[in-house]
């Protein structure tokens, strides 16, 4: 399978606890998004990767938030001190900006993650 | 203010009947490009189809089309023969020339239940 791929797809963890959750894009693909979505809504922006290179965060993203998309290969993204509020799942998605390209971005199963 | 708005919660339809998804959206960039996708069940988000402000004409893909008004500022999926598979939510997204990020905004959602 050549689509884009999340790890794990549900994860359960306490308050306080850090999680992890990977993302591994479509190869070619250089850019790699990650977006929140909470339930009965629509996904929402966190930030993006040019390559290796994070160009943009969301203010959704506060600082116990970090990414990294070491070699511009997979992503990972980690929640450090995990609160209720972060319960929601994590999609992660891929695109390959070209001149002729609809930019249409493949998104991955997504993350699951619930905060008890 | 809402960039993507999509007003029909819940839709029914009958199964190989035509079925209208209804999205507005606002902006003042020239150049966006308005795209649908499809979450089923297990959460992947599946792109369906995409139209760019410049184009001349509706965009097709399959059983899908996209019914654009650029004045009214509405970009409407049809699914015509429906199928059951169909059942699923369907989100209508935005993207901003001017945003070099191709971040994309999404709409709440409307969830599509296909009758027998």
């Amino acid at each position: 399978d050549t689509g884009v791929s999340q790890d794990p797809r549900h994860k359960i963890t306490k308050r306080g606890q850090n999680v992890t959750f990977r993302c591994d894009p479509i190869s070619e693909h250089n850019r790699l998004y990650w977006y929140r979505q909470t339930l009965g809504q629509g996904p929402e922006f966190l930030t993006y990767f040019q390559n290796e290179a994070q160009l943009e965060k969301s203010r959704l993203l506060s600082d116990r938030f970090s990414a990294e998309r070491p070699k511009g290969s997979f992503s990972t993204l980690e929640i450090q001190r995990t609160e209720q509020g972060d319960s929601a799942m994590y999609l992660c998605a891929s695109s390959l900006i070209g001149v002729s390209s609809h930019h249409e971005q493949y998104f991955g199963p997504g993350t699951r993650l619930t905060v008890t | 203010a809402q960039k993507i708005t999509q007003t029909q919660p819940g839709m029914f339809v009958q199964e190989k009947e035509a079925v209208t998804l209804d999205c507005t959206y606002d902006t003042s960039d020239p150049s966006y490009g308005l795209f649908w996708y499809k979450q089923p069940s297990s959460g992947e988000m599946i792109f369906l189809i995409y139209q760019g402000s410049y184009d001349q004409q509706n965009a097709t893909e399959g059983r899908y089309s996209l019914n654009f008004q650029k004045a009214r500022k509405s970009a409407n999926l049809v699914i015509s023969a429906s199928q059951l598979g169909d059942s699923a939510m369907y989100f209508c997204a935005m993207r901003e020339g001017r945003d070099s990020s191709y971040k994309l905004i999404f709409g709440s959602g409307t969830r599509l239940l296909v009758r027998p």
